[in-house]
């Protein structure tokens, strides 16, 4: 049972333009969300996070979304940079839980120069 | 400053041997600690969770055990390994009532031969 769903296992985008990455979830108590991005080989690395009580967050190129209703999730880039291809993790967590954070699968991004 | 290490960078080992892989925290103190395992085109699962010396959680029922001899340390064991246990193995870190996110280790590429 799938908590956390990244349904694109790759996508591919022109240099320049925007890059939207989609996550799904189906526990309404989550009250955090993640962005990790991942290179080959190395551990995944903190991108962007938002909570619940927001559904907007903007860090430079990179803007995260929140739609509590439709449980959905999602990374905007922009303008996407060919060093911005990676794995992107999308990830959720709820407060009090030492567990603390469920992942998607990942999704492949490839940024074309 | 916090830094986190995981050794060794990458490990081939034959079926039916032993495994002990090593993560040390520094610059914090009673941290959660998580071993989280990447499987080929798969995303990160929860292994173990840790919240304090001697005290460990497992997520999954496996071949695999954790251990948590001191503080700042998590080791990740098998009596015998298994042609399934191939993968990329990561230690995260967090500090207890601090910002939601893990900080990750490098990981540890281990393939089962």
């Amino acid at each position: 049972d799938q908590q956390v769903k990244q349904n694109s296992p790759s996508l591919s985008v022109q240099e320049g333009r925007i890059s939207i990455l989609n996550c799904d979830y189906t526990n309404s108590m989550f009250d955090y969300f993640l962005w990790y991005k991942k290179y080959p080989a190395e551990g995944p690395t903190f991108l962007i996070s938002i909570s619940s009580i927001k559904d907007k967050n903007e860090d430079g190129r990179f803007t995260v979304f929140l739609n509590k209703s439709a449980k959905h999730l999602s990374l905007h880039i922009v303008p996407s940079q060919p060093g911005d291809s990676a794995v992107y993790f999308c990830a959720v967590g709820e407060d009090g839980s030492a567990r603390q954070l469920t992942f998607g699968s990942g999704t492949q991004l490839t940024v074309l120069p | 400053s916090q830094t986190i290490h995981q050794w060794p960078a990458t490990l081939v080992q034959p079926v039916g041997s032993p495994l002990s892989l090593e993560c040390t925290v520094e610059g914090t103190s009673n941290p959660n600690l998580y071993w989280y395992r990447q499987a080929a085109g798969r995303g990160l699962q929860l292994l173990f969770y840790s919240v304090g010396i001697g005290q460990i959680s497992s997520e999954v029922p496996q071949n695999l055990s954790a251990s948590r001899p001191q503080d700042r340390q998590f080791i990740l064991s098998s009596k015998k390994l298994l042609l399934s246990d191939s993968g990329f193995y990561l230690c995260a870190w967090r500090r207890v009532g601090g910002a939601y996110g893990y900080t990750f280790g490098s990981g540890t590429r281990l393939t089962v031969v």
